[in-house]
């Protein structure tokens, strides 16, 4: 079974600032992950995603992540804040199993609710 | 493309009403999922279909909540009788079978209170 672990439920930072959310997961199969990001009262847009090519990953708006397979983390970074930003993160993960075919389902990590102050 | 498009965005009905929700995918994706999003419990997969046919319904709460696809472009999730804890976003989301992508994409969600 897989799980993804989101370690921080909020995250505060000032707008200019680095942003670094965190992603642990636990997978028997070489997972894809991915981060999606959720406004208020919108639905999820994918950021960015990772399926076993480059380990360090560019999103949109600036955010990249590195996968880690060492420490099996998939944390999400962006060198500076901006008020646009503040939103609910969500890291998600997909088995592939060793055929290259897909179970169809997503597990969703808790969400981090990141907060940007002026 | 227009996205996943789903209908109504906010519905408000009492206890005990029918519910219906509706969601029209992306056009050429083969799969379509449906999510409810709580403070609760987050976001739970209800049920997915792959080519219009129901692929895993585990999810699905209860009895209460059915959904169908009757073709590719076009699925509704329906709750008969409705009741105050089923009030909650739901999403649905929909992906191609090609590639290595598997990302979804979901629509702007519809709003479900029951009072």
């Amino acid at each position: 079974a897989q799980s993804v672990t989101q370690l921080d439920s909020h995250v505060s930072v000032s707008e200019g600032t680095p942003v670094l959310l965190r992603c642990n997961y636990s997978s028997s199969y070489s997972p894809s992950l991915f981060w999606y990001v959720q406004h208020p009262n919108k639905g999820l847009q994918l950021l960015l995603k990772y399926t076993s090519a480059a380990t360090l990953v560019k999103g949109i708006n600036g955010f990249e992540a590195e996968f880690k397979k060492s420490e099996t983390s998939f944390h999400l970074t962006k060198p500076s804040a901006h008020m646009s930003d503040a939103a609910e993160y969500f890291c998600v993960a997909l088995s592939i199993n060793a055929g290259g075919t897909s179970y169809g389902k997503l597990t969703f990590g808790q969400g981090t609710i990141l907060t940007v102050h002026p | 493309d227009a996205g996943v498009i789903q209908s109504p965005r906010h519905e408000v009905t009492e206890m005990g009403q029918e519910v219906t929700l509706r969601c029209k995918p992306i056009s050429g994706h083969d799969y379509l999922f449906w999510y409810r999003q709580t403070m609760m419990r987050g976001l739970e997969l209800l049920i997915y279909f792959n080519n219009n046919v129901p692929i895993d319904d585990s999810g699905m709460p209860e009895d209460r909540f059915s959904a169908k696809m009757p073709n590719a472009s076009f699925s509704t999730l329906k709750i008969q009788p409705s009741e105050p804890r089923d009030s909650a976003v739901y999403f649905c989301a929909s992906r191609r079978n090609r590639g290595l992508s598997y990302e979804q994409y979901f629509g702007p969600g519809t709003r479900l209170t029951v009072t």
